[in-house]
């Protein structure tokens, strides 16, 4: 079955640096992949998501990377901000199923 | 458009017992999938509800059981709980329409078991 590695587990940068956050996946059917962003003791929330058929999305200050051939994905955060500081998660999917495989998630610290 | 929501937002429960968690799905969307959550880790798929019926299933035995209502709210029962089932227990909605995989999350169930 599908299996997802995220690295690093904690991160930690100086207000207004850059975040990268890399995940690999195992199925090569995978062509979903979404990132969710979770504040201490809130619900994970969506922040952007690609799909296989792109390289690369970006919203503001946050981008995505797909290498399909490598079979990982990153998410890029530039200027951060101190709520940025959160716990992130990927996940890959085969489109049209039913479930999402997630991260072990990584603790984003900014330090103001 | 409301989100989802789950109730209750806290449990303590001892191990043998049964517990029965809620979820309301997000306005618009018709399937369900409920998710655990071990302190620290990354969220676990349990199993989807998609039109009453279960339609996909994660590595749970089967004293974890699901339930989906004409109005697409959901139930997820678990049996004889063990202390492992200590854990966040995350329901998500989407919509089947066309390819979208986009998952919303509630705010989750947090299960103790003592």
């Amino acid at each position: 079955g599908e299996n997802v590695e995220q690295h690093p587990s904690t991160l930690s940068v100086q207000e207004g640096d850059s975040a990268v956050i890399k995940c690999t996946y195992s199925d090569s059917a995978s062509n979903y992949f979404p990132w969710y962003k979770q504040e201490l003791g809130k619900r994970p929330q969506l922040i952007i998501d690609i799909r296989s058929n792109v390289g690369e999305k970006k919203d503001q200050r946050i981008a995505v990377t797909l290498n399909k051939t490598a079979k990982h994905f990153s998410l890029h955060i530039t200027e951060t901000q101190p709520e940025d500081s959160a716990v992130y998660f990927c996940a890959a999917t085969i489109q049209g199923a039913q479930k999402l495989v997630f991260g072990q998630g990584t603790r984003l610290t900014i330090n103001p | 458009e409301t989100g989802v929501t789950q109730s209750p937002t806290h449990l303590i429960k001892t191990r043998g017992q049964q517990v029965t968690l809620r979820c309301s799905s997000q306005s618009g969307h018709n399937t369900v999938s409920w998710y655990q959550q071990a302190l620290g880790q990354g969220p676990q798929f349990i199993f989807q509800y998609y039109r009453e019926e279960e339609n996909g299933r994660g590595n749970f035995p089967p004293r974890f059981s699901g339930l989906q209502f004409p109005n697409y709210s959901s139930e997820l029962n678990v049996n004889a709980l063990e202390l492992d089932d200590s854990a966040l227990y995350l329901c998500a909605s989407s919509t089947r329409q066309g390819n979208n995989e986009k998952l919303f999350f509630g705010s989750g169930t947090q299960l103790s078991v003592l």
